[in-house]
C-alpha cells in the first residue's frame, strides 16, 4: 500500500512557467515532509522540507504548500529554468518505533522537463 | 562537514556472481544508514536500514543482504546475482530529526 501518492508522473513546462507537483498522504503521524531533486545518474538531493506546523515554506524559487486537513502538500517552482529539469520526489517521515529509526516514505517521483 | 562515499560508480557483473557494494560516511557518528534501489525511471525502494553496528532491518525479501561492521560503514552483498538485481543502488544516511543524504549511487548491470 503506497502511503504517499505523487502526481503527475511527468510534467512539461516552458521556461518561466510554474510547475506544480502534488503529494497526498494517509498517515497522520507523519511530521516531516521533504522534497528531493534528482538529476540523471546522481543520487537525490534534499531541496526543501516542511513540518506540519506551517502552511507554506519558501526557499528561493521553490515553495512548499502544506494542507494538513486535506493531508496534501505540493511543490511549486517559480520562474522555472531548463536547469530545473530533473525528477522530483516527495517524501514523508514519521517517528520510528525505537525513536531513532525515521524511515522516509517516498512518492514515485515526477519527471519534470522545462523547455527553453 | 558530513560526506558520504559510495563505490564503485558503475559495475557490470555476470549472473550468479557475488556482489559487494560499500558505503562510508564521514563527519558524523551513529548515523542511520540506508540502502535503496532505483529501477530505471522508477521510484526509490528501501532495501535495508541500520540504526547501529550489527543492526540491520530488511524491508523487502530478496537476493541481497546488508551488514554494518563499523559505525560509519554499510555494505550491500549478494552471494549470487540475478538479472533482476540490476538497478541503481543508493546509500543514504540520516539521524534523528534530520534529513537523508544520499551518495552518488552505483549503477549495477547484471548480464
Amino acid at each position: 500500500q503506497q502511503q504517499v501518492k505523487q502526481s503527475p508522473q511527468s510534467l512539461i513546462v516552458q521556461k518561466g512557467g510554474i510547475p506544480i507537483i502534488n503529494c497526498a498522504y494517509e498517515n497522520t503521524a507523519f511530521d516531516y515532509f521533504p522534497w528531493y531533486q534528482q538529476f540523471p545518474g546522481k543520487g537525490p538531493a534534499l531541496l526543501i522540507a516542511i513540518r506540519p506546523d506551517v502552511s507554506e515554506k519558501k526557499e528561493g524559487r521553490f515553495t512548499i504548500s502544506f494542507n494538513k486537513s486535506a493531508k496534501q502538500f505540493s511543490l511549486h517552482i517559480m520562474d522555472s529554468q531548463p536547469g530545473d529539469s530533473a525528477t522530483y520526489f516527495c517524501a514523508a517521515q514519521a517517528p520510528g518505533e525505537a525513536g531513532n529509526n525515521r524511515k522516509l516514505i517516498w512518492g514515485l517521483g515526477t519527471s519534470l522537463a522545462v523547455n527553453p | 562537514s558530513q560526506t558520504i562515499h559510495q563505490w564503485p560508480a558503475t559495475l557490470v557483473q555476470p549472473v550468479g556472481s557475488p556482489l559487494s557494494l560499500e558505503c562510508t560516511v564521514e563527519g558524523t557518528s551513529n548515523p542511520n544508514l540506508y540502502w535503496y534501489r532505483q529501477a530505471a525511471g522508477r521510484g526509490l525502494q528501501l532495501l535495508f536500514y541500520s540504526v547501529g553496528i550489527g543492526q540491520i532491518s530488511s524491508e523487502v525479501p530478496q537476493n541481497l543482504s546488508a551488514s554494518r561492521p563499523q559505525d560509519r560503514q554499510f555494505i550491500l552483498s549478494s552471494k549470487k546475482l540475478l538479472l533482476s538485481d540490476s538497478g541503481f543502488y543508493l546509500c543514504a544516511y540520516g539521524q534523528l530529526r534530520t534529513e537523508a543524504f544520499f551518495g552518488q549511487g552505483t549503477r549495477l548491470t547484471v548480464v
